[in-house]
């Protein structure tokens, strides 16, 4: 059974807050991770995509990192706004070519 | 981004009836699409994954005659929830992924609301 463990489960902050959370998941048969952004009543919504040990990925105030041989990614929010408040999922594909969710990690930025 | 459309939104029916959610990608042809379905507080649970024109690869404890996936076409996949009963109520989403594999991102739909009464 593949664990994919995502921590902390839910976290509340204060708006400029910067945040980060983590991603675990089996470090063999590894082929990419995905991080998914995924706000109520919405569809989830891609992040990034990495591949290579190291990789390190930034889209405006968000950032991943990631680390295959020890099997975990971190996710980080700089300087957060209330429209950061969403559930954020990681996806790492592993052998047998499934891609497998976290439960995520679900934030809330408080104005 | 690219666009995935998942219809009907929400259904309510009745138990033993059979009910049929549509997937679509809008804007790119999508050479594999997943099922999920999400239970109360939790994660999205992989049902299937289907490639388009053959058959679909149920995740272990997924009944396939319960639960039948078509992917006709590099646009459309849908699924039948077959007999259904009160258990089978929840959030259904599909999403689509391009000819890149695991590298290549996929794309959600909306979701579907399945009420059974």
């Amino acid at each position: 059974i593949l664990n994919v463990e995502q921590s902390p489960q839910s976290l509340h902050v204060q708006e400029g807050d910067s945040t980060n959370f983590t991603c675990s998941f089996p470090s063999s048969n590894f082929y990419a991770l995905h991080w998914y952004r995924w706000e109520t009543a919405k569809s989830p919504e891609a992040l990034f995509v990495m591949t290579l040990n190291g990789d390190e990925k930034k889209k405006g105030r968000i950032s991943a990192t990631l680390n295959t041989k020890e099997g975990y990614s971190y996710l980080y929010i700089k300087g957060s706004q209330p429209e950061d408040s969403a559930t954020y999922l990681c996806a790492p594909g592993m052998g047998g070519f499934k891609t497998i969710f976290g439960a995520g990690t679900r934030l809330f930025v408080k104005a | 981004g690219a666009v995935v459309s998942q219809h009907p939104s929400w259904v309510i029916c009745k138990s033993g009836t059979s009910v049929k959610i549509e997937c679509r990608s809008l804007d790119f042809q999508a050479t594999t699409m997943f099922w999920y379905r999400q239970f109360p507080k939790q994660s999205l649970m992989l049902m299937a994954t289907s490639n388009e024109g053959s058959k679909a690869t149920y995740e272990q404890g997924v009944e396939k005659d319960k639960f039948l996936i078509n992917h006709a076409s590099l646009t459309l996949s849908t699924l039948t929830v077959t007999s259904a009963h009160p258990e089978d109520s929840s959030f259904y989403i599909c999403s689509a992924r391009g000819p890149g594999g695991f590298t290549d991102t996929q794309y959600f739909g909306p979701g579907t609301r399945l009420t059974v009464l």
